[in-house]
């Protein structure tokens, strides 16, 4: 089992739709839960941060953690073609580690 | 936040030579840490590179292969060691601060 696991994907949704993406994580111990975005040819870019279980909003973007289920999901809502990119899943551990997941590729179709 | 700046951008080598990428941060950091992205995958941890001490290195990767400089608190190195295809990849040097702040990469073709 990978310790982070996410959609396989794509994932293509129309202009003006919301995008769900979706995460697991098999460690317990995970404290830091992030999102980043990469585009094409381009460095993963931090979007989205969590630390605790509930809804964390900013802008267009709500990241949602239940550490119960270890699950954390990224809501995309009024989706934009310029959201078409890679999402990376990422979880950091107490002692500073991160892992990341392989990725979910969104496309939104104007 | 911090500023990364990498080096080469791209490169393409031959098989059996090496390669040193640098990565300098505008502001003191403690760690400095070197990611693997190969193509169509997410990003493998290479190792943690602490000033003034030895680089620590994940499993699956050894000094002999990747070794790491850090001289300072705003430089350090990575050197891919006696190239193969398989080490064709994008590589990249990051610090912490709320998540992980990458720098541009730099994109490895061994042919």
């Amino acid at each position: 089992q990978k310790e982070v696991e996410q959609n396989s994907g794509p994932l293509s949704v129309p202009e003006g739709a919301i995008a769900s993406l979706n995460c697991t994580y098999s460690d317990r111990g995970s404290q830091s839960f992030f999102w980043y975005r990469q585009y094409s040819g381009k460095s993963p870019e931090l979007i989205m941060f969590i630390y605790s279980n509930g809804d964390k909003e900013d802008g267009r973007f709500t990241a949602q953690l239940n550490k119960a289920s270890q699950y954390v999901s990224l809501l995309i809502r009024d989706s934009q073609p310029s959201d078409s990119a890679t999402y990376l899943c990422a979880v950091r551990t107490n002692a500073g580690k991160s892992t990341f997941g392989d990725g979910t590729t969104l496309t939104v179709k104007p | 936040s911090a500023v990364i700046s990498q080096k080469p951008s791209r490169d393409i080598c031959q098989r059996g030579t090496s390669l040193t990428i640098q990565c300098q941060v505008d502001s003191q950091v403690t760690m400095m840490f070197w990611y693997r992205q190969q193509p169509g995958q997410s990003l493998t941890l290479i190792a943690t590179a602490n000033q003034g001490s030895e680089a620590t290195y994940e499993s699956g990767f050894v000094i002999d292969k990747f070794p790491i400089s850090r001289p300072n608190l705003t430089f350090s190195t990575l050197t891919v060691s006696n190239m193969s295809p398989e080490d064709s990849s994008i590589y990249l040097c990051s610090v912490h601060t709320v998540g992980v702040l990458f720098g541009q990469g730099t994109r490895l073709t061994v042919v």
